[in-house]
């Protein structure tokens, strides 16, 4: 079984604050996703990877960066924390670029507060 | 830009009573997923169409893909209380293989 796993499941974090949030893959997919996901809102994609060291920006990627320095792990950092920013956080992977099937396998998720 | 409509937000139903959630692309896709997502939890595929007009059940679950594979419904007959969650549609666009996630539409158990 595909498995995806977030560094923490709950997160409290002051305004300014640098955040880093790492996910891992141990399936060796090529993509990796991160999205925010709000009431109402559904799942927004913030950013995305389809190979070690690429990256693209997904709907809403102001206020977020991201590293992928090795294939199974993909990082999502905010750089000065804000409140707006309060959400739970999922990553996701998927196998390979181009394929029609591109079925996403997601991590448990971290749910981030800003203070 | 590209947009995935799901509809309705939220639905409530009495225990045994049928759901339905629908999907709708303004442009054609390759294949439609669909994913549950359960009070707490992350989403968890459930299953893929990819032809036109394809039909599959999972048990009391009914997933239809459009003709023109821009539009998609899922249907539970006779809801029980395990049915509870949020149900999401994500199409891969033709266009550029990226997947576009609908709002989602919670289902809601009426005790």
């Amino acid at each position: 079984d595909v498995k995806v796993t977030q560094s923490s499941r709950y997160l409290v974090k002051r305004t300014g604050e640098k955040v880093f949030l790492e996910c891992v893959q141990d399936m060796d997919h090529e993509n990796m996703f991160w999205y925010r996901q709000d009431p109402g809102l559904g799942l927004r994609l913030i950013y995305f990877s389809y190979d070690v060291k690429m990256k693209e920006k997904g709907d809403i990627p102001e206020g977020y960066s991201v590293s992928r320095e090795k294939k199974e792990r993909f990082s999502l950092i905010l750089e000065s924390a804000s409140t707006n920013q309060t959400s739970m956080y999922l990553c996701a992977s998927s196998l390979d670029p181009g394929l029609v099937d591109e079925t996403q396998y997601f991590g448990p998720g971290t749910r981030l507060l800003v203070l | 830009g590209q947009q995935v409509m799901q509809i309705p937000q939220y639905q409530h139903v009495q225990e045994g009573e049928d759901f339905t959630t629908y999907c709708n692309s303004s442009t054609t896709l390759s294949n439609i997923q669909w994913y549950k997502q359960r009070p707490g939890g992350h989403p968890v595929f459930l299953i893929q169409l990819v032809k036109s007009g394809e039909v599959k059940k999972q048990k009391r679950l009914t997933f239809q893909f459009g003709e023109a594979k821009k539009n998609s419904s899922l249907h539970i007959t006779a809801t029980q209380t395990t049915d509870v969650g949020t149900y999401f549609c994500a199409g891969l666009l033709d266009s550029n293989y990226q997947l576009i996630w609908g709002a989602g539409t919670k289902l809601i158990i009426k005790p």
